[in-house]
């Protein structure tokens, strides 16, 4: 069975940091594009984050970029999102999500979603 | 980055409706486009890619249309397990999604 699995939410102050783990299994992990999309509490889905397969190329959305770092572990099937400089306005539910038909880290669909991890940030 | 536009924003209909929600760019995406539909609680799930293609498992009552700036999703037959909220996204570099359409019992 296609499954992830993430982990590494928690409660954070501003200005700290947490790394996400997304556990990939019943697929060729590395064959496939990987992103983080999160929903702050009754919001809409944001895109976060996307890593090629090979993890040669990553994207970002502006309202993370220069804080929070995607990387993969291909050898442990593990997607992982380092997140630094926390804000309040990051609480949200991070789902990791895999590209449906591409290695390539754009242009592709999300066909597999985890359950989500929540992060709140606050003092 | 590309804005995304969905109408309604909330959609109250019974069992049997056919139901259209529309998504609109704000520049041309070709047919660079997704529809998830959401339940509370829990992760969106696809069903629609490239526009109009529909993803393996999901009932034929869904379709998808458009390309360029204006797309619609269609429900032939609205069902119980419909009522959730529906979300598009375009697919370049940096993804971004509508802002959801809510789709309630009437």
């Amino acid at each position: 069975e296609v499954q992830l699995l993430e982990s590494g939410g928690g409660l954070v102050q501003p200005g700290g940091s947490l790394r996400l783990s997304c556990a990939a299994s019943g697929f060729t992990f590395s064959s496939y594009a990987m992103s983080w999309v999160r929903q702050a509490p009754g919001k809409g889905l944001e895109w976060v984050s996307a890593i090629s397969g090979s993890g040669g190329s990553t994207y970002y959305a502006d309202s993370v970029k220069g804080r929070f770092t995607i990387s993969r572990d291909n050898s442990k099937n593990t997607l992982y999102l380092q997140m630094n400089s926390l804000r309040a306005e990051d609480t949200a539910v991070y789902y990791c999500a895999k590209a449906a038909y591409s290695s390539v880290g754009s242009g592709d669909a999300f066909d597999i979603w985890g359950q989500g991890t929540m992060v709140t940030v606050s003092s | 980055d590309i804005q995304l536009t969905q109408s309604p924003s909330f959609l109250s209909a019974s069992v049997g409706d056919r139901v259209t929600i529309t998504c609109r760019a704000s520049q041309g995406i070709s047919s660079y486009l997704a529809w998830y539909q959401q339940k509370p609680g829990k992760a969106p799930k696809l069903l629609i890619y490239a526009a109009s293609t529909l993803q393996s498992g999901v009932p034929s009552r869904f379709s998808g249309s458009g390309s360029g700036t204006e797309f619609t999703l269609t429900i032939s037959s609205l069902q119980p397990e419909d009522f959730a909220t529906y979300y598009c996204q375009q697919l370049n570099s940096h993804p971004t999604f509508g802002q959801g359409t809510k789709v309630e019992i009437k």
